[in-house]
């Protein structure tokens, strides 16, 4: 079975500063990677998605993160935040193909600070 | 809309009632999901539909949950005999073949 560990529950970050969310997963095939965001009373939104070809994917919102087959990891990015990106991030694993349930990582929380 | 669409938003509801959450998906979208969110998680698999059958239901935590969606667009979560520990954020997303859109969630208490 197919598992996601967000290491961070809560990140504290200052406004312009960058910032590192951390996704590790587990699976013995071929996955699919996402990363979405919550705000506050809103639905989940999608970030960015690895499905294959190019490691480096790049987001909305200035977001990039990296999938790393050896170490099992897909690190969400971004050089410079905003207050605004103060949010709920939940990192996504799922099998290759469409229309499979995505399983998902406890969230990390971002909390800009002015 | 152009939207997926959740009702009620909130719900409160007693121990031992039954409840019926409802998601419109995002027309044409042939694939429906329902997840739970429980405080200081993240969401938790149902169900998921193709069309109007269950193709994977192991996500539902006993027979007390159920869930149909008889003409392969909105789908209906039905919980018998709701316990306080129900109560959470439930999530529906739908799909064509990829991405998944979420709506905004129905807000289950029971008291």
């Amino acid at each position: 079975a197919q598992s996601v560990t967000q290491l961070d529950s809560q990140v504290p970050v200052f406004e312009e500063a960058p910032v590192e969310l951390r996704c590790n997963y587990s699976s013995s095939v071929s996955v699919y990677l996402f990363w979405y965001v919550q705000y506050p009373n809103q639905g989940l939104q999608l970030l960015l998605k690895y499905l294959s070809g190019s490691t480096l994917v790049k987001g909305i919102n200035g977001f990039e993160a990296e999938f790393n087959k050896s170490q099992t990891s897909f690190h969400l990015r971004k050089p410079s935040v905003h207050i605004s990106d103060t949010a709920e991030y939940f990192c996504a694993v799922s099998p290759p193909g469409g229309n499979t349930p995505l399983v998902f990582g406890k969230g990390t929380r971002l909390s800009v600070i002015a | 809309g152009a939207g997926v669409s959740q009702t009620p938003s909130n719900k409160v509801t007693e121990k031992g009632k039954y409840v019926e959450l409802r998601c419109d998906p995002i027309s044409g979208h042939t694939a429906l999901y329902w997840y739970r969110q429980s405080l200081g998680q993240g969401p938790e698999f149902l169900i998921y539909f193709q069309g109007t059958g269950a193709a994977d239901d192991s996500g539902l935590p006993n027979d007390r949950f159920f869930a149909v969606r008889p003409e392969g667009s909105v789908s209906t979560l039905k919980i018998q005999r709701t316990e306080r520990g129900d109560s959470a954020v439930y999530l529906c997303a739908s799909s064509k073949g990829g991405e998944l859109f979420f709506g905004e969630g129905s807000r289950l208490t029971v008291l």
